[in-house]
């Protein structure tokens, strides 16, 4: 079975623009976690979808968005982007809706966002 | 708001020698802990769960212990390999596949 995957690897972008990143989980896997991965903060949970609703959310600004698609594909949006966005963007997927706890994640390689 | 530490100094430890990493938390009561292993540029691997009603949990070399009066999380690897060397991170259940984790611990095993 193929892991997940993300798209792109590596991305610059400068200061007030924005970005779209995208995951494909695991097939048969419905449920999709986006986290932020930085040198001063460790990995930070920004959100979760489970059949295309948010069940959970981080504590991280507006401007960070997302999306599932039908086919459990993810997309995670960062509008205006500041210098403090850069870092590393991991999407991990798991198998079952976890409830109200969590699934063991299985993670992808990661979107590196650097903003200049 | 619940707090997850983890030794911040990296571990070095001769090959062949048991590495013992520790996980404590506070302000919380998780139904179960994870520890994943992450190497530089790459994401998070699982490695173990364990629940609160369980003492201890073994998968090959590794070996997991969960105290909920102390409030802490032990991490073993016997018979250390340089191919153990990476970060280890201790993950709490934060409900609806949301994972609280703490800062990691770097772990170096030297031939």
């Amino acid at each position: 079975k193929a892991g997940v995957t993300q798209t792109p690897r590596y991305l610059i972008k400068t200061r007030g623009q924005q970005v779209t990143l995208s995951c494909s989980p695991i097939s048969g896997h419905r449920s999709v976690s986006w986290y932020q991965q930085t040198p001063g903060q460790g990995l930070q949970f920004l959100f979760e979808y489970f059949s295309e609703t948010q069940r959970n959310k981080g504590n991280f600004p507006g401007r960070f968005s997302g999306r599932q698609f039908s086919n459990s594909r993810s997309e995670m949006n960062v509008s205006t982007l500041e210098l403090g966005d850069s870092a590393l963007y991991l999407c991990a997927s798991s198998p079952q809706g976890g409830g109200t706890s969590t699934d063991t994640q299985y993670f992808g390689p990661g979107t590196r966002l650097t903003v200049l | 708001s619940q707090k997850i530490e983890q030794n911040s100094e990296a571990l070095n430890i001769q090959e062949g020698k048991t590495a013992t990493l520790t996980c404590n938390y506070t302000n919380y009561s998780p139904a179960y802990l994870q520890w994943y292993r992450q190497d530089p540029g790459r994401g998070p691997v699982f490695l173990l769960l364990i629940r609160e009603n369980e003492k201890e949990k073994r998968k090959e070399r590794l070996k997991v212990t969960f105290d909920t009066t102390l409030k802490q999380s032990l991490f073993h690897i016997t018979a250390s390999q340089p191919a153990d060397s990476a970060t280890y991170l201790c993950a709490l259940e934060g409900g609806y596949n949301k994972l609280i984790f703490g800062a990691g611990t770097r772990l170096a095993v030297h031939p």
